[in-house]
This record gives C-alpha cells, structure tokens and sequence, in this order.
C-alpha cells in the first residue's frame, strides 16, 4: 500500500539553526499538509498545499517557517531559526485531491531543540 | 475557536467487549469527520471518515454522526489487546485548504 515517507526520523538541532524536513507525498495525491504534535498535546494544523502554492495556514505557521515542493516528489517544511518550542512530532500527510478526502499520515519527524 | 472535544480516558473494556468513544464539536457548519487510531509514539492512522448522518459501518467499526446534536462516535466491536491506542476525532473546518481540527484524543485499554 502506498506510504507517506518522512526524513529524518529524528533531528536534533540547536536553537536558532535552521532545520528543513523532509516528506514523500503519495504518488497521485495532490494536496499536502503539515501538522506537529507537541508531546502529550493534540495534532494541530500547521499548513496546506495545492497546486504549487499554500492553501490555508493556522496562526502557528508564522514568517519562520515555509514550504516548498521542489521538485516532483519532495515537499518539505523549513523552520528558519528554531526555538525550543519548536521541538515537536511534525506529520506530513497526503490526500488524493479537491473535496474531503481521507488524509493519509506519515511517521513524523521527532525534531529536538536544545 | 473551533472545538472538538473527547474524553481522554483512559477507557477501560475487557477483551470481547464494544469499546464507545465519543467526540463533540462546535462548529455547527463542520461537514466531515474522521477517527483515526494513534499508538504511542506513531502517527495517526485513518480508520474511517463519515459525512452523512446516521451509521457507517466497516469491519469491526460503526461511526455515527447525529449532526443536530454535534457529536460523532466510534464503536468498536469484538475489542481486542491490538486495539488498545489513542483515538483521535478530527473535524474537516470547511475552509479552503481542508485542514483538520483534531481533538486531544481518548485512550482505550482493552483488557485481556
């Protein structure tokens, strides 16, 4: 069954570096999204994508972080200068296309800040 | 502010037993809904989504959703050890970008 693919499994960064993470989509999905999970906290919205561009953004997604679908494959997310309130399980999901379809979550990015 | 709220549990049920969960949301324009299964320390699992009132079954699993009176719920029948996890009741907002509105998620034991 095809998979959402997330690299690495683990980062550990010191604040203020950047930190990009790293997601495989489903092959003939078309909208991908990030969410993170502080632990022992709920699953929270960070951002969506479509069409080469940001769907929809929560309050949390500020000026330090982006998006980016390089090429046909990756989408990745960019923390630009990381506080330790970053550290967090970040989720790349996937979903097939326009309307409500089922998202399909990879196995997160534990990122670590220190 | 938008809120879907569950019980955290722990919900305990022996083995062979239906487990009940249940999550309430306040967005009365809230369209879609989905149960995803979240084991400690993974990612979310989808295990079915539901749109419509009334019951959808699958597998082991009945969502129902009664839209006037906000709330969505998760039976799983026949529960087994396996199922012992946290899960999630996600609500699709209705804006543009199809983000999903989790709640903090309720944790099931089942007991052999």
């Amino acid at each position: 069954e095809p998979e959402v693919t997330q690299t690495p499994s683990h980062q550990v960064t010191q604040m203020g570096q950047e930190v990009i993470l790293r997601c495989v989509p489903i092959s003939n999905h078309l909208y991908f999204y990030w969410y993170r999970q502080i632990l022992g906290q709920k699953v929270e919205f960070l951002v969506s994508f479509y069409n080469n561009e940001i769907s929809e953004k929560s309050e949390i997604f500020d000026d330090q972080f982006s998006v980016e679908r390089p090429d046909g494959s990756n989408f990745t997310l960019k923390i630009r200068s990381t506080k330790l309130e970053d550290s967090a399980m970040y989720f790349c999901a996937s979903s097939t296309g326009t309307g409500v379809q089922p998202q399909h979550f990879g196995d997160g990015t534990r990122l670590s800040i220190l | 502010q938008k809120e879907v709220e569950q019980n955290s549990g722990p919900l305990s049920v022996p083995e062979g037993a239906i487990a009940s969960l249940n999550c309430t949301y306040s967005d009365r324009g809230s369209q879609s809904f989905f149960w995803y299964r979240q084991y400690s320390g993974k990612s979310p699992e989808l295990i079915m989504f539901i749109y419509s009132n009334g019951d959808k079954e699958d597998g082991r699993f009945t969502a129902q959703l009664n839209k006037a009176s906000q709330y969505v719920s998760l039976l799983i029948r026949d529960s087994q050890p396996s199922d012992s996890a946290t899960y999630l009741c996600a609500v699709f907002i209705g804006n543009s970008g199809y983000a999903l509105n989790f709640g903090k998620g309720t944790s099931l034991l089942v007991t052999p």
